[in-house]
């Protein structure tokens, strides 16, 4: 089973503030790797796919880079609706697996 | 619109069984492949299982996570524009809001769709 990990598990940061986002894989999963926002109480929502592809309706400040096993999502300005956690997810390999999450907070 | 709406989650005991179903409208069921996520109390996602779409055939390929294979059966019934998950067997640690998705599109295994979700517990 391949295992994501992303890094920082949170990351408090002022709103206009960079956000960037790790997540590693314990092999490679070439650039079948997606990321997923969720706030409380809500299904997920997905922002990037295919490790560097927005989702239709995904504002141009969220960005996916990355291929292998080392993946970033940034977000150039954080907007006060950001705030939220964000999962990694790999579909390389069976099982595909997500990683534990990295929750963005105000700080 | 896309629409996914599960159902059938409860409070069950420790070796019961359950069946949740997840009704879709707003495109062509029968041409996607849908997965099953879960995620426990607290915790995060846990992806659970996956069927193919028809593609013209009567045949679906399907994938588990190791921890409910030969417990939880997925399948569909594309006349009723319906998705499963057959769980038996339930143990404590299956305790989770379990969500119905739909792939972006053809070919984009990423889950674009989810539904809100239905809670299951299992607990004595």
């Amino acid at each position: 089973e391949i295992v994501l990990t992303q890094s920082p598990a949170t990351l408090s940061l002022f709103p206009g503030e960079r956000a960037t986002l790790s997540c590693r894989a314990s092999q490679s999963v070439s650039t079948y790797l997606a990321w997923y926002q969720q706030k409380p109480g809500q299904a997920p929502r997905l922002l990037i796919y295919d490790a560097s592809n927005r989702a239709t309706g995904i504002p141009a400040r969220f960005s996916g880079s990355g291929s292998g096993s080392d993946f970033t999502l940034t977000i150039s300005s954080l907007e006060p609706e950001d705030f939220a956690v964000f999962y990694c997810h790999q579909r390389a390999t069976w099982p595909w697996t997500f990683g534990h999450g990295t929750k963005v907070d105000i700080k | 619109e896309v629409q996914l709406l599960e159902s059938g989650g409860a409070l069950v005991l420790p070796g019961g069984s359950l069946r949740l179903a997840c009704a879709a409208s707003g495109f062509t069921f029968s041409s996607y492949d849908m997965t099953w996520v879960r995620q426990a109390p607290g915790k995060g996602l846990e992806w659970v299982s996956r069927i193919t779409g028809s593609a013209g055939s009567t045949y679906y390929s399907t994938y588990y996570t190791d921890s409910v294979k030969g417990r939880f059966t997925i399948s569909r019934d594309n006349s009723k524009n319906t998705l499963y998950l057959q769980m038996n067997s339930l143990r404590a640690e299956d305790t989770a809001v379990y969500y119905c998705t739909r792939d972006l599109g053809p070919g984009l295994a990423a889950s674009g769709f989810w539904g809100q979700g239905t809670l299951v517990t299992v607990s004595s």
